[in-house]
């Protein structure tokens, strides 16, 4: 079955202190891996899109990274700004779940000045 | 300029009655999408419509029936509101099955 699982659920780091998220998945041919930022009472906002593995893409203070089961979102000294909860979706290729994205928990972030 | 926008933003309402949650995008894209999002904040998707046709219809109950009157437009209609359906519900866009989805700022569906 197809699966996305985020590690930490929530995760509290004072700004300036940098840190990474993970994001483990099992999932039938991957055509991609997402990543998306929410802020409470907003809808998910994309940030990346990873293809294979070795693949890394930035943005500011984000960088994310792609391996066969995993993916990592690296924050670099982190701005109070920073704080929302970060989820991550995989999609797959082949199988029942073809084309849907699949959704992990999300990692709750909180960074305090 | 809202690129997706879904009305009403809150509702309440008693269990048994029928809803409808609105959904329009101004981004051109050709599929929409409608995710639920439950108290535990695992979003999942439901149903997807590419130029008006539905191509992702998951196990969903029949008293959630989506229609697209066009591209730009994706609705939800719910009957026979239970208390589980109590979330809250995303539209969301793109180009077809690409997974960078716009979303909307949701519906927040409470049934007592």
């Amino acid at each position: 079955e197809d699966q996305v699982t985020q590690s930490p659920e929530a995760l509290r780091l004072q700004e300036g202190e940098s840190s990474s998220l993970n994001c483990s998945y099992t999932v039938s041919g991957l055509r991609g891996l997402f990543w998306y930022r929410q802020d409470p009472g907003k809808g998910p906002e994309f940030l990346f899109t990873l293809y294979s593995a070795g693949e890394e893409k930035e943005k500011e203070r984000l960088k994310a990274t792609l391996t066969k089961k995993e993916s990592f979102l690296h924050i670099t000294a982190p701005k109070p700004e920073d704080s929302a909860t970060y989820l991550c979706a995989v999609q797959a290729g082949y199988g029942g779940s073809q084309g849907n994205l699949i959704f992990g928990k999300g990692t709750k972030l909180s960074v305090k000045p | 300029d809202t690129a997706v926008s879904q009305t009403p933003k809150y509702l309440v309402t008693q269990m048994g009655n029928d809803k409808s949650i609105k959904c329009e995008q101004n981004l051109g894209h050709d599929t929409m999408y409608w995710y639920k999002q439950d108290s535990k904040k695992f979003l999942k998707i439901m149903f997807s419509y590419n130029n008006k046709e539905l191509i992702i219809n998951e196990t969903v109950p029949n008293r959630f029936s989506p229609k697209s009157p066009d591209k730009a437009h994706l609705n939800l209609h719910i009957n026979s509101l239970e208390l589980g359906d109590s979330a809250v519900y995303f539209c969301a866009s793109s180009i077809i099955l690409t997974g960078e989805l716009f979303f909307g700022e949701g519906s927040r569906l409470t049934v007592l």
